[in-house]
């Protein structure tokens, strides 16, 4: 079945300073991948998606690329603020079956 | 550690029939999310449960969905009666104070 693997686990950038965020998958049948925020204390939400047919998706400060011959996608966070510290998960779908998620990384935006 | 689990894990059904879906988060976990993804289109949130209370369900959709979560342990999401547009993939994440756990969600197929 479909594996998603999620690095790194935590990561510390200096505000202003961009973030990236990698994650792979196994089932090359995926074809929708999603990322999600979760800051302290409240409820995972989605930020941003991209399909399999675009190779690349931004909406304004966050940009997710997608590479469907590596199998791997980023999130990419830039002039990033005290308030993008939080977790992101990314996941991958196959066909509007299951979705998978990733374990997380903790962003930490360092004053 | 258990992670969180859902089941059944795929669902046929036919319209105006009752389905019942049951998450078990990881014990300890007081936060209790239900997420749908309808065919082709986002993941949308549909309630978050704080122990056995609904913190928040704004998402959703009508009064032919039930959430429940007797004694703040497993949740139950049950639609009735199911209609054709129900088909999707639905899935619960739960959270203690810090990030969310995924389950592999629950597909289901209204017919």
């Amino acid at each position: 079945g479909e594996n998603v693997e999620q690095h790194p686990s935590t990561l510390s950038v200096q505000e202003g300073d961009s973030a990236v965020i990698k994650c792979t998958y196994s089932d090359s049948a995926s074809n929708y991948f999603p990322w999600y925020k979760q800051e302290l204390g409240k409820r995972p939400q989605l930020i941003i998606d991209i399909r399999s047919n675009v190779g690349e998706k931004k909406d304004q400060r966050i940009a997710v690329t997608l590479n469907k011959t590596a199998k791997h996608f980023s999130l990419h966070i830039t002039e990033t603020q005290p308030e993008d510290s939080a977790v992101y998960f990314c996941a991958a779908s196959i066909r509007d079956d299951k979705i998978i998620f990733g374990k997380g990384t903790r962003l930490h935006i360092l004053p | 550690e258990a992670g969180v689990t859902q089941f059944p894990s795929h669902s046929v059904i036919e319209k105006g029939q009752t389905v019942t879906l049951r998450c078990d988060p990881i014990s300890g976990h007081d936060n209790l999310y239900w997420y749908r993804r309808v065919m082709g289109k986002e993941i949308k949130f549909l309630l978050h449960f704080v122990k056995e209370s609904k913190q928040d369900e704004s998402g959703m959709p009508n009064n032919r969905f039930l959430a429940e979560r007797t004694g703040g342990t497993y949740s139950t999401l049950k639609v009735q009666p199911a209609e054709l547009e129900d088909s999707g993939v639905y899935f619960c994440a739960s959270s203690s104070f810090t990030e969310a756990f995924f389950g592999q969600g629950t597909r289901l197929t209204v017919v």
